[in-house]
């Protein structure tokens, strides 16, 4: 079980499709991370919200737009996605605290599995 | 840019055996995380650490941070079924507030 709570767990869709992945988080985290994770391979870094801010973006295409509407929710839009696009979207949030351990573990959700056809 | 590796890439071992993997950074970390994926699963949290030449234990596991702060380890005493899965740890650059860069992980597998 994960305190992390993504949906939908498995994403079926065209590349001419809208969709959107959510995740939402009630630990009071205020960072929220998308990473994107292909088979046998460890998550690669998209975006991180801090604050409800985007801090970082790892100049990910703009077919996929990320989006924070309050503290608890983080959205991923994603729009004319590519086939290479298929793989596990993983969320995660940590907490902001002090010092140079600023942030403390990331608790991932379960992630949502996207296939594009 | 900066990379994380790990090595092996995979590990298969008799259960009762010991096993260990390293993780490089090719820049000075500020902290480095372990985290443990199960096949089909998401990534959970295992430690972090934080100081020059820190060193960790949870129950047959123990974690290392070189004295550089450019490398880890993290070796299990005596495998069980139950450790099998990836095994990913993931630095923090001293410039990165929030990017942890993940390794490129290792794959545990424990023969009964």
């Amino acid at each position: 079980d994960t305190e992390v709570t993504q949906t939908p767990k498995h994403l079926v869709m065209g590349m001419t499709n809208k969709k959107s992945l959510k995740c939402e988080q009630h630990m009071g985290h205020r960072a929220m991370y998308w990473y994107k994770q292909k088979a046998k391979k460890p998550p690669e870094l998209m975006f991180v919200y801090s604050y409800e801010k985007l801090s970082i973006n790892e100049s990910v295409p703009s077919r996929f737009s990320p989006e924070c509407p309050n503290s608890s929710l983080l959205n991923l839009h994603l729009h004319a996605l590519q086939p290479e696009d298929s793989a596990l979207y993983l969320c995660a949030s940590s907490r902001i605290g002090r010092g140079t351990a600023n942030t403390g573990e990331l608790f991932f959700g379960e992630g949502s599995r996207l296939t594009v056809l | 840019g900066q990379q994380v590796m790990q090595i092996p890439q995979y590990q298969h071992v008799q259960e009762g055996e010991d096993f260990t993997t390293y993780c490089n950074s090719s820049t000075t970390l500020s902290n480095i995380q372990w985290y443990k994926q199960r096949p089909g699963g998401h990534p959970v949290f295992l430690i972090q650490l934080v100081k020059s030449g820190e060193v960790k234990k949870q129950k047959r596991l123990t974690f290392q941070f070189g004295e550089a702060k450019k490398n880890s380890s993290l070796h299990i005493t005596a495998t069980q079924t139950t450790d099998v899965g990836t095994y990913f740890c993931a630095g923090r650059p001293l410039s990165g507030t929030y990017k942890y860069i993940f390794g490129t992980g290792t794959r545990l597998k424990v023969l009964a």
